[in-house]
């Protein structure tokens, strides 16, 4: 099974709320990341955590909020977004975060920030 | 650092006609290649990679890619495309970091 799940699949929220996207996965992998897709893009990677360690923050603002719970579970909370972070966020894993691997990704939560 | 080339932006195609999507790479060392799918509003599904060993890599529906050191190239092909393969292609490279580096992608489009 290479299934990453993402709920929710569609969210809509104004600038001032605060909401939280959540992945899931059941490979075993200890990597987990998060990127950031607009529309005809390549991914552009956000967060990777590492055995429930952050190991790579890309430089991404702090309305971003990442938490690993565990590690098959992963989540991005969001909090004072501006209308330019709409855009797909996708979820992936790997066997252990390192660049060689292959990564496996989930089907996306669509944004849309008002 | 990695990086990858999409040569082509936008590829329309017949159905039942072939297919072959272009991707070049800069990579100072063994270079781990992938090529991903990705239908509109969806994630990325992964088509094949290449690590070591033969060149000619198969993958999901249908697909393989050959490749090829002196060209630095990982081009992808179908022998004959399906309505269903329109979609976004992204080839990608990794290396010696944790990162995964891609093209721009690739947009298929079928014509019936």
């Amino acid at each position: 099974d290479t299934e990453v799940t993402q709920t929710p699949k569609h969210l809509v929220m104004g600038m001032t709320n605060k909401k939280s996207l959540k992945c899931e996965q059941h490979m075993g992998h200890r990597a987990m990341y998060w990127y950031k897709q607009k529309a005809k893009k390549p991914p552009e990677l956000m967060f990777v955590y590492s055995y429930e360690k952050l190991s790579i923050n890309e430089s991404v603002p702090s309305r971003f909020s990442p938490e690993c719970p565990n590690s098959s579970l992963l989540n991005l909370h969001l909090h004072a977004l501006q209308p330019e972070d709409s855009a797909l966020y996708l979820c992936a894993s790997s066997q252990e975060g390192r660049g060689t691997e292959t990564q496996y990704f989930g089907p996306g939560t669509r944004l849309l920030v008002l | 650092a990695q990086s990858v080339t999409q040569p082509d932006i936008h590829i329309t195609v017949s159905e039942g006609a072939s297919l072959e999507l272009r991707c070049n790479y800069s990579y100072g060392a063994t270079p781990y290649l992938f090529w991903y799918v990705q239908s509109p509003g969806q994630g990325l599904q992964l088509l094949l990679k290449y690590f070591s060993g033969d060149t000619l890599v198969q993958g999901i529906k249908g697909f393989e890619a050959e490749f090829k050191r002196s060209q630095s190239s990982f081009n992808l092909r179908k022998p004959s495309v399906h309505w269903s393969d329109a979609a976004e292609y992204f080839c990608a490279v990794g290396g010696g970091d944790y990162k995964l580096s891609f093209g721009a992608g690739t947009t298929v489009t079928v014509r019936a």
